[in-house]
Order: structure tokens, then sequence, then C-alpha cells
């Protein structure tokens, strides 16, 4: 079974400036999905960016990039030019593919509170 | 296009009674996923309906049961609620394509938050 860790239970930033946000997991499939998700204090998830594992270029989204290792199975996100709106719970995941059967669920890490100071 | 409804957003029950939530995808998605997230257990998923068949299921007893209508909308039933049940419990939708790209991607509601006294 996979296993996705974030080690971080919390992190802080100053506003403008760059924070990363680590996971790791553990898989012994060559092809999945990775997805950095974000939960504010409304409790909707929403996706941030997502990785597909046989793309070796860094996903990027605005202001959000990853780092993806495949070798050392780590999926990084990095949040450039915070602002406060950024400050949430951020959820590392991970999916099989393709997308049937048993492959459909997600499955998360314990997620990292990010908190940004003005 | 709209996004993933919820209702009710917010629920209280009493032990032993069952509850039913209620999940509309975004529109053209076909696959409706539902996950309970607690403080403790964090984000479990539960199960995942496809064209009205349950396709995938999570390790919840079996008080925990969900269908899905011709039009995608899903329903999720747990009986004989327990303390343990309180939880945001979040639906989930996607079109669950077969070639990859933004199919694969689950597209989350604002969630039920339950609380069982």
């Amino acid at each position: 079974a996979q296993t996705v860790t974030q080690s971080q239970p919390e992190m802080s930033v100053q506003e403008a400036e760059t924070v990363t946000l680590s996971c790791t997991y553990d898989t012994s499939e060559s092809d999945y999905y990775l997805f950095w998700y974000k939960q504010p204090p409304s409790r909707q998830m929403i996706l941030v960016i997502r990785q597909e594992a046989y793309k070796q270029q860094n996903a990027t989204e605005n202001r959000f990039s990853v780092n993806f290792q495949k070798a050392a199975k780590s999926f990084s996100l990095k949040i450039s030019d915070s602002q406060l709106g950024d400050a949430a719970m951020y959820f590392c995941a991970y999916r099989s593919t393709p997308y049937t059967g048993a492959n459909s669920k997600l499955t998360f890490g314990k997620g990292i509170t990010l908190s940004v100071r003005p | 296009k709209a996004g993933v409804t919820q209702t009710p957003r917010y629920l209280i029950k009493t032990r032993g009674q069952q509850v039913t939530l209620s999940c509309s995808p975004i529109s053209g998605h076909r696959s409706v996923s539902w996950y309970q997230q607690t403080p403790g257990q964090g984000l479990q998923f539960l199960f995942e309906y496809f064209s009205e068949t349950q396709r995938n299921k999570g390790n919840f007893p079996g008080r925990f049961s969900g269908r899905q209508f011709s039009n995608s909308r899903s329903e999720m039933n747990v009986s004989t609620l327990e303390l343990g049940d309180s939880a945001l419990y979040l639906c989930a939708s996607s079109t669950r394509g077969t070639s990859g790209g933004s199919q694969e991607t689950q597209y989350f509601g604002p969630g039920t938050r339950l609380l069982v006294l």
C-alpha cells in the first residue's frame, strides 16, 4: 500500500517570502499522480498543483511550483511571494494510475498548517 | 461551471440515528468519491461511484453506504451513528477518464460537517 508522509506539522512564512513544504511517499509503482491540495479555514479542499510521475518536468502554477524527485520519492511544494491568503492547511496526496478500480482513491498525508506573517 | 455542491453543510445527530448526505458533482463528471476527515485519522477514503456502480471501497464498516443516481448525484448514508462518526465528510468529483491529464483530478465540495451527540 502507498503511504504519504508530511513530517512538518506547522510552518510559518513572512509575507512576500518563499516557503517550501515537504512531502515524501512510498510506492512500488512506476506511474502515478501526486497532488497538493489547500484547505483554508472554510474547509473547502482546493487543488493547488498536480504532477504526473512519468513527466520529468516539474509542474508550475503561477506562484506555486513543485520539486519532484522520483528516485527519492519526494514531492515538495514551493510557494513564492507568499500572500496572506496562502494561510491554510496543505495536503500532499497520491493516486495510482490508470484511473480504474482500486486506483481511484487519493491517499493523503496528515497535512501541514501554513501561517503567513504580515 | 458550477463546482461540487454538498448538502447539508452542517448536521447534528444523536447516537443511534442515521444520516444521509448528498453530493452533486461538477456538470459532466460521472465519478463521485467520498472521504471522511477527522483530526485523529486525517483524510480517509470511503468509496467511489461511477456510472451508478460502486467501483472502490475503503476500510469502513458496513454502516457506511452510498449510491449514485443516473444524473451522477450521489448520496452517502451512515446508519446507527456513533460518536466517532463526527467528522467532515468531503465529496469529490472527476471525469474519471482513461487518457490521463486533467481527467485524473478530483475536485472537492465544501463538505458536510457532522456532529454526533
